[in-house]
């Protein structure tokens, strides 16, 4: 168990707003990431994080940016949400020492308007 | 390019009967590959991994994977369903790169496990 939370667990909003996700975690993991999960397409990598100072962009990072405050929190923000961008939100980490697998939150339900 | 497919949308058993979840893949190197469930409105819970090993790997509520080199797959059995098991599957392989690397998914199965 690696005491994922994510904040807030839904949200909705409208065209243009600027939104932000928020990630936290307990147990002292190096690395984290945000995926977002659409039906019939999996989970696909917006961004992740190694470390405090690492931030790399994923397959779709498009609109979206994040923040990795502390080893802890790992935030994700959407600029200006457009429609297309609603999505479950998923948050994972996973430890540099560990055994390759990643722990999840519980996700964030996103529609935009 | 790196990949995960699992080829069927929808898979229904009924409970008691075996099941399994099929996922193929394509990575170059050694795979590191993964099986993740979703209940829900719940997040993905880890259920099983093959790194190195036995070819064959037991996880979380009596689920096992088999690891078939030749045919690049990763299916995931149960001998026995249960109604529970009921949810999406998400199959994922380990790519590396940089200080550790990412997860790719598949798109996911839904079971349907009727009593």
């Amino acid at each position: 168990d690696a005491d994922v939370t994510q904040t807030p667990r839904n949200r909705i909003t409208k065209t243009g707003k600027r939104i932000m996700l928020e990630c936290s975690q307990t147990k002292g993991h190096d690395r984290m990431y945000w995926y977002r999960q659409d039906p019939g397409l999996g989970l696909r990598l917006i961004y992740y994080s190694f470390d405090v100072k690492d931030i790399n962009k994923g397959e779709i990072s498009d609109g979206y940016s994040v923040s990795r405050q502390a080893q802890a929190k790992f935030s994700l923000s959407l600029e200006s949400a457009i429609p297309n961008q609603t999505a479950l939100y998923f948050c994972a980490v996973d430890r540099l020492a560990g055994g390759n697998e990643q722990f999840f939150g519980p996700g964030t339900r996103l529609t935009v308007l | 390019a790196q990949s995960v497919a699992q080829p069927e949308d929808q898979v229904n058993v009924a409970e008691g009967n075996p099941l399994t979840v099929k996922c193929t893949y394509s990575v170059s190197g050694n795979p590191y590959l993964f099986w993740y469930v979703q209940y829900p409105n719940r997040g993905l819970q880890f259920l099983l991994k093959y790194i190195t090993g036995d070819n064959l790997v037991k996880g979380s509520y009596g689920f096992e994977a088999e690891f078939n080199k030749s045919q690049t797959s990763f299916h995931l059995k149960k001998p026995s369903a249960l109604v529970s098991d009921s949810a999406l599957y998400f199959c994922a392989v380990r790519v590396f790169y940089n200080q550790g690397g990412k997860l790719i998914f598949g798109q996911g199965t839904e079971l349907s496990v009727k009593p």
